[in-house]
């Protein structure tokens, strides 16, 4: 896997956007960006994820850069339940299944 | 679909005992994998299978075993528990194709 860096906490407030950023800048050409979050005491939760294209789906947006070194996981309207750790984890989906994650960003939703 | 189960959801452990950690899986998910998580840390990689008969270490595979006789199980040994492995332990599956993972509830194990 790729290595990749995020900060380590941020805040944000209920009902606004929040942008989660993370530098993956040595990902490989078939290296895929994905985000999983983690509730307090669950299991991580796949999130979204995306080759070179922004995606979109009913939990967040996923934008990565032209030049694929960082991208930026969206939550549209952050609610006290996104409250979370998220991770940002690069990976060939196809052939890379010595799978790790990284330390993530404690988001914290305030009312 | 149960997805991804875990038994036990809490375990109290005296120094020196073992015990099995049970993880089970009903998606017919050839990967599968061990997590140990430390309070207020990431996770980390303990053991993983990419089928049945086939397994291999991790990044902190020692005082573990795992074993993985059919598709659907794939539990976690502890032979001497020692209060290091006091920690939140997470089984999950993993999709080959889509680069998805699942993951089990946990089970948290105190060694005292």
């Amino acid at each position: 896997d790729a290595k990749t860096t995020q900060p380590t906490s941020m805040d944000c407030a209920e009902g606004r956007a929040a942008n989660l950023p993370c530098n993956h800048s040595t990902i490989s050409g078939n290296e895929y960006v994905y985000w999983y979050r983690q509730i307090h005491s669950q299991g991580p939760q796949y999130i979204i994820h995306g080759l070179k294209n922004n995606e979109t789906n009913e939990m967040a947006s996923l934008i990565i850069t032209e030049d694929r070194k960082s991208s930026t996981l969206i939550l549209p309207h952050a609610t006290l339940r996104d409250t979370a750790v998220y991770y940002c984890i690069v990976r060939v989906a196809s052939n890379d299944y010595k799978l790790s994650f990284g330390a993530g960003t404690t988001v914290t939703v305030r009312a | 679909n149960a997805g991804v189960t875990q038994t036990p959801k809490f375990r109290i452990l005296k120094i020196g005992q073992s015990m099995t950690l049970q993880c089970t899986q009903d998606m017919n998910h050839n990967y599968m994998y061990w997590y140990r998580q430390d309070p207020g840390m990431g996770l980390k990689l303990i053991y993983y299978s990419v089928g049945a008969g086939i397994t291999d270490k991790g990044e902190v595979p020692n005082g573990y075993n795992v074993s993985r006789s059919t598709t659907e199980d794939f539990p976690l040994r502890l032979e001497l528990a020692a209060p290091s492995q006091t920690s939140v332990y997470f089984c999950a599956t993993y999709v080959l194709a889509s680069g998805e993972q699942y993951f089990g509830p946990g089970t948290r194990l105190t060694v005292t």
